[in-house]
């Protein structure tokens, strides 16, 4: 049972363009959102994160967008580079850390020069 | 400062075999995980330490048993490897919240692959 789904599964985006990774969740006691980024070969790595009391966060190209009512986060990418091909994975905590983190599935991102 | 190591970095195991990942991180952090990586799946929960001398079980955790030997070291052990534990391990420390962050370290993955 996947309590955190992401989608697309890979994603293609030309160079300067916007990558949107979608994550919904169900379970309601989750509080705390992070995004890792993972490179191949690499374990993965926090990105940005985000708590429920806001309904966006901004950390230079990258941003988190949060709809608590839809139970639904995503995160985008502006002026997406060929350093941003990766594998991206939303997660979710309900400790109020990231203690106990609850991973989606993992989107592919595929910048094209 | 090496953050979180890990070994081996492949292996190949036969069915029934037996072997032990070993992971440390110099940290000084309390809690530490071990996750198995398939495609597809994201990153799953096995085991946890949330500080030394405790471990709990995550979301996958049947095949599988840990050994937190002291503040640095977190085990995983493979009893009789099955081919369905083909996977890529991760382990993480976590940094507690401490200094306000808040991320959980990975190290570089063991591959494992059981015939």
């Amino acid at each position: 049972q996947q309590q955190v789904k992401q989608s697309p599964q890979s994603l293609i985006v030309q160079k300067g363009g916007i990558s949107i990774i979608n994550c919904a969740y169900e379970n309601t006691a989750f509080d705390y959102f992070p995004w890792y980024q993972q490179f191949p070969g690499k374990g993965p790595a926090l990105l940005i994160a985000i708590r429920p009391d806001v309904s966006e966060k901004k950390e230079g190209r990258f941003t988190i967008s949060f709809n608590k009512s839809a139970k639904q986060f995503s995160l985008h990418i502006m002026d997406s580079q060929p350093g941003d091909s990766a594998t991206y994975f939303c997660a979710a905590s309900k400790e109020t850390s990231g203690s106990r983190l609850t991973f989606g599935e993992g989107t592919q991102l595929t910048v094209n020069p | 400062n090496a953050g979180v190591t890990q070994t081996p970095k492949f292996q190949v195991l036969k069915t029934g075999q037996s072997m032990t990942l070993q992971c440390a991180q110099d940290m000084n952090h309390n809690s530490m995980y071990w996750y198995r990586q398939d495609p597809g799946m994201g990153l799953r929960l096995i085991y946890y330490s949330a500080s030394e001398g405790t471990t709990d079980k995550g979301e996958v955790p049947n095949g599988y048993n840990v050994s937190r030997l002291n503040k640095r070291e977190f085990s995983l052990r493979l009893e009789s490897a099955a081919p369905s534990q083909t996977s890529v391990y991760f382990c993480a420390s976590w940094t507690g919240g401490l200094a306000g962050k808040d991320e959980q370290y990975f190290g570089p993955g063991t591959r494992l692959t059981v015939t």
